[in-house]
């Protein structure tokens, strides 16, 4: 089955830039979803298709793709952003949705 | 505004069956694909079953055997039956739908609106 590698954690400061990566085999060649979870909460669509945010989610994410790495980047990080985040793609050979593994990012 | 919410036992039985709907309100059932994926405590989000549009249904490997899941559109209703649980299957368990999206030509597979999730305990 087709494995999503996240790292377990991403810690940064107020203001700055976290990028959470998402490794599979190939992925560029497949459109990757990320959502955030806050605790106790549902998780929440950010990005979509690789790069397109739903109505409602900040400018501040944004995602790329490319080669066996996908990335979620989330700019000017505020204490709000503090979650669980995790990617997701659909593995076409044996009909499934897969998830990552999951990244928490704190906020210093 | 589609709305889902799930519902059902919160505490179920070892070896007993677990059952949950999900009610879909602001859009017709008829319209998406819906999932239904698990948390356990502490852990990542596990998709475990999917129907779609004209009734299609897949399921994870690791529980196709135990699985079953239907659609009542009469209701705007989706159901998911686990049977013979463990202490493993404890776990927070959503329902999420996927739009049927489309890019470039290619259908995308992703969720866009989530239940609120239900926590469903196996034991004694």
């Amino acid at each position: 089955s087709y494995v999503l590698t996240q790292p377990p954690s991403v810690s940064v400061a107020p203001g700055k830039t976290a990028r959470i990566t998402c490794g599979g085999t190939n992925i560029g060649i497949k459109s990757v979803h990320w959502y955030q979870q806050m605790p106790g909460q549902a998780p929440v669509l950010v990005v979509y298709d690789d790069s397109d945010r739903p109505s409602g989610i900040p400018e501040r994410f944004s995602g790329s793709n490319s080669g066996n790495t996908a990335t979620l980047t989330i700019s000017r990080v505020e204490a709000g952003d503090e979650a669980d985040y995790y990617c997701q793609v659909w593995e076409s050979s044996s009909d499934q949705y897969v998830f990552g593994t999951g990244t928490r990012v704190t906020v210093l | 505004q589609v709305q889902l919410q799930e519902s059902g036992p919160g505490l179920v039985k070892p070896s007993e069956t677990l059952s949950l709907t999900c009610t879909v309100s602001g859009g017709s059932i008829s319209d998406f694909s819906l999932s239904w994926i698990r948390q356990t405590p502490g852990k990542g989000l596990e998709w475990i079953a999917f129907i779609s549009d004209n009734g299609r249904t897949n399921y994870s490997p690791s529980l196709k055997s135990r699985l079953t899941t239907s659609v009542d559109t009469s209701k705007n209703q989706v159901s998911l039956k686990l049977s013979s649980v463990t202490a493993a299957d404890t776990a927070v368990y959503y329902c999420a739908r996927d739009p049927q999206g489309y890019s470039g030509g290619w259908r995308i597979y992703y969720f866009d609106y989530w239940g609120q999730g239900t926590l469903v305990t196996v034991s004694p």
